[in-house]
C-alpha cells in the first residue's frame, strides 16, 4: 500500500481564484509527477520533478505551476483558475530502487471551477 | 516514442465469465509495461507490471498479463470476472528515455452484469 496523500480530493471554486493542491509522500521517493485526466480520458504528464528543487513541466501544456522545496512535498498551484482547468489532477511518486519501477498514485483532486 | 493502444474502451461481461482486455504497445526500446485499474472516484492502483523478466505476470485480485514481443501485446486476462472488477482498465508503458514518464493507453471500462 503506497502512503500518498493529495488533499483536497474535491474542490469546487469560482473563475480568478488561487488555488493549491496539495501532494504528500512518506516513501522518501525521489520522483514525483503529477497528472491531469479529464472524465473519461487518458492520464497526461504536465509536471515532474527529480527532487528537491527541480521541477520540469512534462507533455502536456499547463498554466499550473509546481514547486519542490521538500522531499515529501509536491504542490501544484493554479494562480487564476479558469472553467478550463476543470479536470481531475492525479499525484504520484516512483519507487526506483531495490530492482523496482513503479509509479504510486495518489487518490486525486477533482477540481471544478465555475 | 513510446505509446499503447487499448483496442476495446468497454467491455461488458457476465459474473463468472472470463475478462480479456486488449493493448498492445510501441517502443522503441526493451519497454516496462504496466497494467492499473481505477475504480469510479478513486485514485490509481497497480495491477501487475512486466520488466523483462517472466513473460506471464500475476498481479493482484486474479488478473494476470502475458507479454507477446512478436504480437507487441500486453493483454490482460481474469478467469473469472467478479462485479467488483467494474472499473476503468489502463495500459501504460514506462518511457525509458529522459524522465522514464509513464505513457497512457486511454482506458478500457469493464462493465460485469450478474
Amino acid at each position: 500500500e503506497a502512503d500518498i496523500y493529495q488533499t483536497p480530493r474535491y474542490l469546487v471554486i469560482g473563475t480568478g481564484k488561487k488555488i493549491t493542491l496539495e501532494c504528500s509522500q512518506t516513501m522518501g521517493h525521489d520522483k514525483m509527477y503529477w497528472y491531469q485526466q479529464d472524465p473519461g480520458m487518458e492520464l497526461h504528464l504536465i509536471h515532474y520533478s527529480y527532487g528537491v528543487n527541480s521541477t520540469e513541466k512534462g507533455d502536456l501544456s499547463s498554466e499550473s505551476t509546481v514547486s519542490r522545496i521538500r522531499t515529501e512535498h509536491f504542490p501544484l498551484t493554479l494562480e487564476s483558475a479558469r472553467p478550463s482547468h476543470t479536470s481531475q489532477y492525479l499525484c504520484a511518486s516512483r519507487q526506483t530502487s531495490g530492482g523496482s519501477d513503479t509509479q504510486y498514485f495518489g487518490p486525486g483532486t477533482r477540481l471544478t471551477v465555475l | 516514442a513510446q505509446s499503447v493502444t487499448q483496442l476495446d474502451s468497454h467491455v461488458s461481461v457476465s459474473e463468472g465469465t472470463p475478462v480479456l482486455l486488449r493493448c498492445n504497445y510501441s517502443s522503441s526500446y526493451s519497454p516496462s509495461l504496466f497494467w492499473y485499474v481505477q475504480h469510479p472516484n478513486k485514485g490509481l492502483q497497480l495491477l501487475l507490471k512486466y520488466t523483462s523478466a517472466a513473460t506471464l505476470v500475476k498481479g493482484i485480485n486474479g488478473f494476470e498479463a502475458e507479454f507477446k514481443k512478436s504480437e507487441t501485446s500486453f493483454h490482460l486476462t481474469k478467469p473469472s470476472a467478479h462485479m467488483s472488477d467494474a472499473a476503468e482498465y489502463f495500459c501504460v508503458v514506462s518511457d525509458p528515455t529522459g524522465f522514464q514518464k509513464l505513457v497512457f493507453g486511454t482506458g478500457t471500462r469493464l462493465l460485469v452484469s450478474p
